[in-house]
């Protein structure tokens, strides 16, 4: 079975900073990676996601997450975080080629700070 | 295209009595999960459909049921409420059943049960 790590219950940073929010997993077959955030009140948005081919991906708003193969790892950054961004970012993963179900992190609460 | 719509938004049942929640997918959309959201146990996967059978089932008791119709629209229920089982309940849909395709979260039922 598979499994997600987030490292990082809470990351507060200033507004303007970069952050890096990390990302474990863990499986013994390939896998698909997802982030995904969750404003107050509100289901989850995707902010990206890697399939295969280039192991960095761009997403929404301005988010990044690169792919690590021997680390196992998938870790979401941001050069410049604004206000807005705060919200909780959860990290997922599902078997390639399997029906859909995502495994999720424990999520990450990220809080910018003015 | 509007998006995933989940009915109601807030329930509150009280103990032994059993709920229905109901989840329109987006137009289109064939694939249809579910998952569990609380404070404690993070999110979690209760079961998908596709093309009206249930393809794949999390880690839950039998209380926890679903169906979904030919329209693609899906219904969860649980009998026999707990205190447990409060919770944010997501609705996702997806165009395929396969891993590849991005799932579409609607805003959540929260159920508190007393």
């Amino acid at each position: 079975a598979q499994s997600v790590t987030q490292l990082d219950s809470q990351v507060p940073v200033f507004e303007e900073a970069p952050v890096e929010l990390r990302c474990n997993y863990s499986s013994s077959v390939s896998v698909y990676l997802f982030w995904y955030v969750q404003y107050p009140n509100q289901g989850l948005q995707l902010l990206l996601k890697y399939l295969s081919g280039s192991t960095l991906v761009k997403g929404i708003n301005g988010f990044e997450a690169e792919f690590n193969k021997s680390q196992t790892s998938f870790h979401l950054r941001k050069p410049s975080v604004h206000i807005s961004d705060t919200a909780e970012y959860f990290c997922a993963v599902s078997l390639s080629g399997s029906a859909r179900q995502l495994t999720f992190g424990s999520g990450t609460q990220l809080t910018v700070l003015p | 295209k509007a998006g995933v719509t989940q009915t109601p938004r807030y329930l509150i049942k009280t103990r032994g009595q059993q709920v229905t929640l109901s989840c329109s997918p987006i137009s289109g959309h064939r694939s249809v999960s579910w998952y569990q959201q609380t404070p404690g146990q993070g999110l979690q996967f209760l079961f998908e459909y596709f093309s009206e059978t249930q393809r794949n089932k999390g880690n839950f008791p039998g209380r926890f049921s679903g169906r979904q119709f030919s329209n693609s629209r899906s219904e969860m229920n649980v009998s026999t409420l707990e205190l447990g089982d409060s919770a944010l309940y997501l609705c996702a849909s997806s165009l395929a059943g396969d891993g590849t395709k991005t799932q579409y979260f609607g805003p959540g039922t929260r159920l508190l049960v007393l």
